[in-house]
């Protein structure tokens, strides 16, 4: 499974857009890029998904260069509610079916008024 | 409100005992998932079922074991509980269909507490 990197910590302001770096240089071809946000004692919530380019759902936006080993998941106009950790997963098998998620330590955003 | 239950919310006990977490998946979901955090260790990968079927295993302690039932409900037995076991404990699940990468609905987990 990719090892994946990402900051242990980051802080913003209420309004602000929010980007979160992941680097994931051992990607394999069939892995997905997936990111899950998690509030204290509440199981991880899935944000958005992509394998190549930009995606955009409601609520971020993921961008992703050609070669994949690294992502940005971008929050737009954070709130104080977006107070949360934020893990980035590289995995899961198309085809196959999905497999145990490997979640690293995360990333604790921090969103101050 | 993911779909996925989990009961117990709360469970203390002590060493050496055996405690059963059970989950209910989302209705039309075949895979369910365990997971273990705790502060030190983060959120791991334990094991995953599929139409109650072994899948994938991660780092499942042979103290610990699991099954899916016909209903698809699933449950995780720890035994010879140690005090390093207590942990949040949540289970996932997907519908896992085998044509792409399935988003994981968790549960809201069971705190399991080893005195």
């Amino acid at each position: 499974l990719a090892k994946t990197t990402q900051p242990i910590s980051m802080d913003s302001y209420e309004g602000q857009e929010v980007n979160i770096t992941c680097s994931h240089n051992n990607i394999a071809t069939n892995d997905y890029i997936t990111w899950y946000q998690q509030f204290p004692s509440q199981g991880p919530r899935f944000i958005i998904q992509g394998y190549k380019t930009k995606v955009t759902n409601e609520v971020a936006s993921l961008f992703i260069p050609a070669d994949r080993k690294s992502s940005t998941l971008s929050l737009p106009r954070v709130s104080l509610s977006d107070t949360a950790v934020y893990y980035c997963l590289v995995g899961g098998r198309s085809g196959g079916g999905a497999d145990g998620l490997t979640f690293g330590k995360g990333t604790h955003l921090i969103i101050q008024p | 409100d993911s779909g996925v239950t989990q009961t117990p919310k709360h469970l203390i006990t002590a060493t050496g005992q055996r405690v059963t977490l059970r989950c209910s998946p989302r209705s039309g979901d075949l895979s369910v998932y365990w997971y273990q955090q705790s502060l030190d260790q983060g959120l791991q990968f334990l094991i995953q079922y599929y139409n109650g079927e072994e899948r994938a295993k991660g780092n499942i302690l042979e103290r610990f074991s699991a099954q899916q039932f016909p209903d698809l409900h699933s449950e995780l037995n720890l035994s010879s509980l140690e005090l390093g076991d207590s942990a949040l404990y949540f289970c996932a699940s997907s519908i896992t269909t085998g044509s792409s990468y399935n988003e994981q609905f968790f549960g809201p987990g069971t705190r399991l507490t080893v005195l």
